[in-house]
């Protein structure tokens, strides 16, 4: 059975801070690929990052950045210098041998000015 | 850059009508998903479809729902009778490939109200 969790149901944070959103995911495939969505106010689905099971190099894009833990099953992201523009909610989701991805509770981010 | 289209963007509807969601997904894509997310809670996972038949469905996807791809271009979701809980964002994404490690693009959704 495939599950993920984000433990943190909201978050708030003051313009400029540093923010983690945690994802920690259970699965029994050897191959599987770990997702982070975002989703504004407006409601669509934007694409953040895929990560594989077998690439546990962090990765930096920009204010955006991901720590991929295979020991302790765990894929967080953290915004640097976070924005108002930051504020959505965050989904963390994993894909596995089903093919049918599974989506964490979601985090709501609000970051004030 | 190609996109996935979902029309409308808001359907309201009595209950115990029919509803059909439409999508467009990219065009050289090969797969097809719905996804629901109830007001407030996770995206979950309906069903997955190619080459003309479903390929992976969830629970929740009951004898209520069907999927079908009636020409070359549109994906549609058919609910046959609507309940309170059907309310909710649906989704379509579309991706080149089922191997797992194909990115799945989401269209805008369409907000279902069911009165």
């Amino acid at each position: 059975a495939q599950k993920v969790t984000q433990a943190q149901t909201e978050i708030s944070v003051v313009e400029k801070e540093d923010v983690t959103l945690d994802c920690v995911y259970e699965t029994r495939d050897t191959t599987y690929y770990l997702f982070w969505y975002k989703q504004p106010p407006s409601g669509e689905l934007v694409f953040l990052i895929r990560r594989n099971s077998f690439d546990e190099q962090n990765e930096i894009s920009g204010r955006y950045s991901w720590n991929f833990q295979k020991s302790t099953s765990s894929f967080n992201f953290t915004i640097t210098a976070s924005q108002v523009v930051d504020s959505a909610v965050y989904f963390c989701a994993l894909s596995g041998g089903n093919n049918d991805m599974r989506f964490g509770a979601g985090t709501r981010l609000t970051v004030k000015p | 850059e190609p996109e996935v289209t979902q029309t409308p963007s808001h359907q309201v509807t009595q209950m115990g009508q029919e509803v059909i969601l439409r999508c467009v997904p990219i065009s050289n894509h090969l797969y097809f998903y719905w996804y629901r997310q109830i007001l407030g809670q996770k995206v979950e996972f309906l069903v997955s479809f190619y080459n003309n038949e479903i390929s992976e469905k969830s629970e929740i996807f009951d004898d209520q729902f069907s999927v079908e791809r009636p020409d070359g271009s549109n994906f549609t979701l058919k609910i046959r009778s609507t309940k309170l809980e059907d309310s909710a964002m649906y989704f379509c994404a579309s991706s080149e490939e089922i191997k797992i490690y194909n990115e799945q693009f989401f269209g805008p959704g369409t907000r279902l109200t069911v009165l």
